[in-house]
């Protein structure tokens, strides 16, 4: 079963505002990641936050975790109309052990910055 | 940097044939996983390979198999195509440790016809 769910499924913003995406999972994680993925195109990292973490930038990226709530949120600042994409988060945690790990996507935030 | 190949960009497959997906990543990871991406439904885990031989399922695996001899290679193996395994399918590697980012193939848009 999918173990981040974002919210919204879709989001629409004029250019210069924030975009604010959120995701909750469901078991123990051992680190928390964010994609975009343009329209057909390939799938991008974008941020990794580890499961000590509370909360990380990078460049207009805003990503925060809480373990208790089992959810965490993408802030992208000053929205451009390149941002247009579907992000997704996704979970990595230990499967049984022995070294063996699981990266579980949601369905997606489907983000359109109207110029 | 790491580097996940996988073989083919696009295919175009009949239905009921045997189809093979190659991925190959250079790095030596441990832990490589199969995915395929259809609208509306986000990023779903077919198998998965934590070793050399060793294989577990995922979210949806049926009507798939696959194949790790070589740890830096694994076959996603379709046994018999059908036209609602038209999707792309996305190869995966995992950085080794705990705190470990996962880097992903450029993907393969099967078509089964």
């Amino acid at each position: 079963s999918q173990q981040g769910e974002e919210d919204p499924q879709a989001l629409s913003i004029q250019e210069g505002e924030n975009a604010t995406m959120n995701c909750s999972y469901k078991t123990s994680i051992n680190n928390l990641q964010w994609y975009r993925q343009n329209s057909g195109r390939g799938l991008v990292h974008l941020i990794l936050i580890r499961s000590n973490e509370r909360e990380k930038h990078s460049g207009k990226l805003r990503v925060t975790l809480d373990t208790s709530k089992k959810s965490s949120s993408l802030l992208i600042t000053a929205s451009r109309a390149a941002d247009t994409a579907s992000y997704f988060c996704a979970t990595d945690a230990s499967y049984s052990g022995a070294g063996s790990y699981q990266l579980t996507f949601g369905k997606g935030t489907k983000l359109s910055v109207i110029p | 940097d790491v580097k996940v190949t996988q073989s083919s960009r696009y295919l175009v497959k009949r239905t009921g044939e045997k189809v093979f997906l190659e991925c190959v990543q250079d790095m030596d990871h441990e832990n490589m996983f199969w995915y395929r991406q259809d609208p509306g439904l986000g990023l779903r885990l077919i198998y998965f390979s934590y070793d050399v031989k060793m294989k577990e399922k995922g979210d949806i695996p049926e009507g798939y198999s696959v194949s790790r001899e070589k740890k830096e290679r694994f076959s996603l193996i379709l046994e018999s195509a059908s036209t609602n395994q038209t999707s792309m399918y996305l190869c995966a590697s995992r950085h080794t440790g705990t705190s470990g980012g996962y880097t992903f193939g450029s993907g393969t848009r099967l078509t089964v016809v």
